[in-house]
């Protein structure tokens, strides 16, 4: 069983778009995390999430909103995609008490064009 | 500032040979440091983790060693596979109390082991 998921794997849209990835945790985790991986494969962090409350949100434009319905799912949404969010996108999640433990997703790899 | 560096940034053997990646890091209050293999197209996968009092630490193939004094760490893959082939992340974790982390993540090692 998949212990992190997202979906979709590849997402191609074009410049203005709007678009959403998502993200689901079978691993009881409370926390749950957005990175992003540019080009030169260096991991960033955008968001983190305790108990669908936001606990870090990095220097990350307002047009990438994460919404945590529930403790298993952290989704982001995107809006006005720009060319520079190319890039992929991973998700992760750990114990609230073992941030340094995390377990990553396959990642989305988004393409705008 | 904190940061973790690694070296090389790629690296090509031939397949049975070892090799050995290197990282150094400037991170503050240290807690741990962690080693991940990320195949391509896939997320990042943990192969070791160290704290401040772990000198070596081995996981079949792959062995890692860390030098608080001199704040380096190297991961050592031995009799290299073709399945070794990927981007080797070592990855630094502060802890500023309570159950607070930041990781910091240095820029990875890629690794491709040829026939």
């Amino acid at each position: 069983d998949t212990a992190v998921s997202q979906t979709p794997k590849y997402l191609v849209t074009q410049m203005g778009n709007d678009k959403s990835i998502k993200c689901e945790q079978n691993l009881g985790h409370d926390t749950m995390y957005w990175y992003k991986q540019d080009s030169k494969k260096f991991l960033k962090i955008m968001f983190s999430y305790n108990n669908k409350e936001l606990i870090i949100n990095e220097t990350v434009p307002n047009r990438f909103s994460p919404k945590s319905p529930d403790k298993a799912h952290l989704n982001l949404h995107i809006n006005s995609l720009e060319l520079g969010d190319s890039a992929v996108y991973f998700c992760a999640s750990s114990q609230a008490l073992r941030r340094d433990t995390q377990y990553f997703g396959p990642g989305t790899r988004l393409t705008v064009l | 500032k904190n940061q973790v560096e690694q070296s090389p940034q790629s690296l090509i053997i031939l397949e049975g040979k070892n090799c050995t990646l290197q990282c150094n890091y400037t991170v503050s209050p240290f807690s741990n440091l962690r080693w991940y293999k990320q195949d391509t197209g896939r997320g990042p996968v943990s192969l070791t983790i160290m704290t401040f009092s772990e000198n070596t630490k081995s996981n079949g193939r792959y062995t890692a060693t860390l030098d608080a004094d001199t704040k380096q760490s190297s991961l050592h893959i031995t009799a290299s596979q073709l399945s070794d082939s990927a981007s080797y992340i070592c990855v630094v974790s502060a802890r500023y109390g309570g159950a607070t982390n930041k990781l910091i993540f240095g820029t990875g090692t890629l690794l491709a082991v040829q026939p």
